[in-house]
């Protein structure tokens, strides 16, 4: 069981766009549409943001979408704000009734 | 509002069983269909999800800790409780309790989804 692979980290100026991917395997990502993604900012606990691929929890901006493609999930963020500088982790249901996390994106909003 | 608290030692012994426990408070423990998980973060990395617990008591663990992990529920005190045995300095991390998702969907008792989650706690692991 691999951890997902995630760019260490992306920028983006307030009011952009940006696109964080996360790359997995036919053992996961590809197989399943069980991808989830996480917020964290410094010290706290992480905050569910889109589940099931891109579904948003009740309470997440829809300025966060989620989506995928062969092996790869992605999250989108649009019209960035300064509140969305963190770190942002993907989750995937893996083979063998496992979960595995990606190694984690650093958000910067310039 | 359910609320997640975890507790335990902050350092423990290179060798020995890390244990830790969770509390659960604003809901029940072992209320129909609970999954409840164990992730932890070493300092500056990123997550990794340890192993999970769900209803009737079936567990599910990480692979590269599944011989050394034990994963409770003691539905007296509505704890969850978080042991790992033999450890190194490279179980040093900041441990979460977390419960899933109730809209998420699993799979054979795996779940990916997790949207309550305790503050953590941090655990050295230093003679």
């Amino acid at each position: 069981q691999s951890a997902l692979t995630q760019s260490a980290s992306v920028s983006g100026s307030p009011g952009q766009s940006i696109t964080i991917s996360c790359t997995g395997t036919s053992s996961d990502v590809g197989s399943y549409n069980l991808v989830s993604w996480y917020q964290q900012h410094p010290g706290k606990a992480p905050k569910l943001m889109i589940y099931e691929v891109s579904q948003r929890p009740s309470g997440v901006s829809d300025r966060f979408s989620g989506s995928k493609s062969g092996n790869t999930a992605s999250l989108t963020i649009s019209g960035l704000q300064a509140e969305d500088e963190a770190d942002y982790y993907c989750c995937s249901y893996a083979d063998g009734d496992t979960v595995v996390f990606g190694g984690g994106t650093k958000l910067t909003v310039l | 509002q359910l609320q997640l608290q975890e507790s335990g030692p902050g350092l423990v012994k290179p060798s020995e069983t890390l244990s830790l426990s969770c509390t659960v408070s604003g809901g029940s423990i072992s209320s129909s269909g609970y999954y409840w998980g164990w992730i932890r973060q070493p300092p500056g990395k990123g997550l990794e999800w340890i192993g999970s617990i769900f209803d009737r008591g079936g567990t599910h663990f990480n692979p590269s800790l599944k011989s050394r992990v034990t994963i409770s529920v003691d539905t007296s005190t509505n704890q969850l409780s978080l042991n790992l045995s033999s450890v190194t300095a490279a179980d040093t991390a900041v441990y979460y309790c977390a419960r899933r998702f109730p809209l998420g969907y699993c799979r054979g008792g795996a779940c990916p989804s997790f949207d309550t989650w305790g503050q953590g706690t941090l655990v050295t692991v230093s003679s």
